[in-house]
């Protein structure tokens, strides 16, 4: 069975400042990762995804992740942040590229001036 | 660019009533989903559904849910008898095919009285 580990549960930063988001994933078999945005009272937003190939994703907003297979991580990066940045970020995993995602329970990102 | 759209985005009723909540996902999806957030937990799978049949569900489907697909352009989540513990964020989603993202609608909050 997959499950999903988002390590902080709030992270604030200052704008401007680098930003890591953390996620660990366990699975038996090849997964499918993905990272969400959820930003207020709106749906969730799909920031990157990794399926297969080179191991760092490049997303939307200036976002990047890495894969990591011995570490079984999958990290969400982005060198400086904005203001408009404030969300909530999830990781997912899947063992196909598409249905079932198993959620993590979310990372709380909170960008101040 | 097509959006998945929910509704309502706010639903009250009392325990024990049946409720529907609607989606109509982006027009040429094929695969559907259900998702719910329990608030301040994690976003939970609970359904997928393609070619008017369920293809996938999470133990949390049980007996007091059901999905349809009405016509073509709606889909459908039922909670029969509803409990305080169904009171969550439900998340409808589609995709072209199992192998591409979801895309999420914006939610609607179930609230049990």
């Amino acid at each position: 069975a997959q499950s999903v580990t988002q390590l902080d549960s709030q992270v604030p930063v200052f704008e401007e400042a680098p930003v890591e988001l953390r996620c660990n994933y366990s699975s038996s078999v090849s997964v499918y990762l993905f990272w969400y945005v959820q930003y207020p009272n709106q749906g969730l937003q799909l920031l990157l995804k990794y399926l297969s190939g080179s191991t760092l994703v490049k997303g939307i907003n200036g976002f990047e992740a890495e894969f990591n297979k011995s570490q079984t991580s999958f990290h969400l990066r982005k060198p400086s942040v904005h203001i408009s940045d404030t969300a909530e970020y999830f990781c997912a995993v899947s063992e196909n590229s598409g249905y079932a995602l198993n959620f993590g329970k979310g990372t709380s990102l909170l960008v101040t001036p | 660019e097509p959006e998945v759209t929910q509704t309502p985005s706010h639903q009250v009723t009392q325990m024990g009533q049946e409720v529907i909540l609607r989606c109509v996902p982006i027009s040429n999806h094929l695969y559907f989903y259900w998702y719910r957030q329990i608030l301040g937990q994690k976003v939970e799978f609970l359904v997928s559904f393609y070619n008017n049949e369920i293809s996938e569900k999470s133990e949390i489907f049980d007996d007091q849910f059901s999905v349809e697909r009405p016509d073509g352009s709606n889909f459908t989540l039922k909670i029969r008898s509803t409990k305080l513990e169904d009171s969550a964020m439900y998340f409808c989603a589609s995709s072209t095919d199992h192998n591409s993202p979801l895309h999420f609608g914006n939610g609607t909050r179930l609230t049990v009285t």
